[in-house]
């Protein structure tokens, strides 16, 4: 089975600051994308940053960045120079490149305070 | 250019009765998802389009529900016979399969069943 766990329901984090979302995640396969999508209060689900498991570069974009540790099936997000606009519910998905889907995290909010 | 779409942003049935969500993926991406979410969780996939492919309808909770995308594009979800356990926000998402497989969503159909 497969399978995505972020352990922090809720963050919060003084504007200005840096903030680091977990994420740990479970599959046999080998070849696989990774993802942090942002859902506000719109709902609507946006794209974040891409990770893909075959390579060992970390991912970056712009104020986001991720810490990949394949052995480790851990996939964590940074957030630097955090800004109000963040406030957000994060979730984590992979989908593996033999699928069909992408497998969820249960989420966190994110709370940045002014 | 134009993100996925979809219709209603809203809708409130009565228990019972069939409804219809519809998505429009973004212009020429192959590959259209519909995902559940349900109050405070992450996201349940149901169905999947892959162009002239045969549907992966596994993540389909009952025979009540079922989906169409007609000439490769527009989508239709149907829910017959509505229960309460119905409600939640429906997402749909499209995608390139062949470069990069992150989804792009749309802003989701909240349907409450009274």
């Amino acid at each position: 089975a497969q399978t995505v766990t972020q352990s922090q329901p809720e963050m919060s984090v003084q504007e200005a600051e840096t903030v680091t979302l977990s994420c740990t995640y479970d599959t046999s396969e080998n070849n696989y994308y990774l993802f942090w999508y942002k859902q506000p209060p719109s709902r609507q689900m946006i794209l974040v940053i891409r990770q893909e498991a075959y390579k060992q570069q970390n991912a970056t974009e712009n104020r986001f960045s991720v810490n990949f540790q394949k052995a480790a099936k851990s996939f964590s997000l940074k957030i630097s120079d955090s800004q109000l606009g963040d406030t957000a519910m994060y979730f984590c998905a992979f989908i593996v490149t033999s699928g069909s889907r992408l497998t969820f995290g249960e989420g966190t909010q994110l709370t940045v305070n002014p | 250019g134009a993100g996925v779409s979809q219709s209603p942003s809203n809708k409130v049935t009565e228990k019972g009765k069939d409804v219809e969500l519809r998505c429009d993926p973004i212009s020429g991406h192959t590959a259209l998802y519909w995902y559940r979410q349900s109050l405070g969780q992450g996201l349940e996939f149901l169905i999947y389009f892959q162009g002239n492919s045969a549907p992966d309808k596994s993540g389909l909770p009952s025979d009540r529900f079922s989906a169409e995308r007609t000439g490769g594009s527009v989508s239709t979800l149907t829910i017959q016979r509505t229960q309460q356990e119905d409600s939640a926000v429906y997402l749909c998402a499209s995608s390139f399969r062949t470069s990069g497989y992150e989804q792009y969503f749309g802003p989701g159909t909240r349907l409450t069943v009274t």
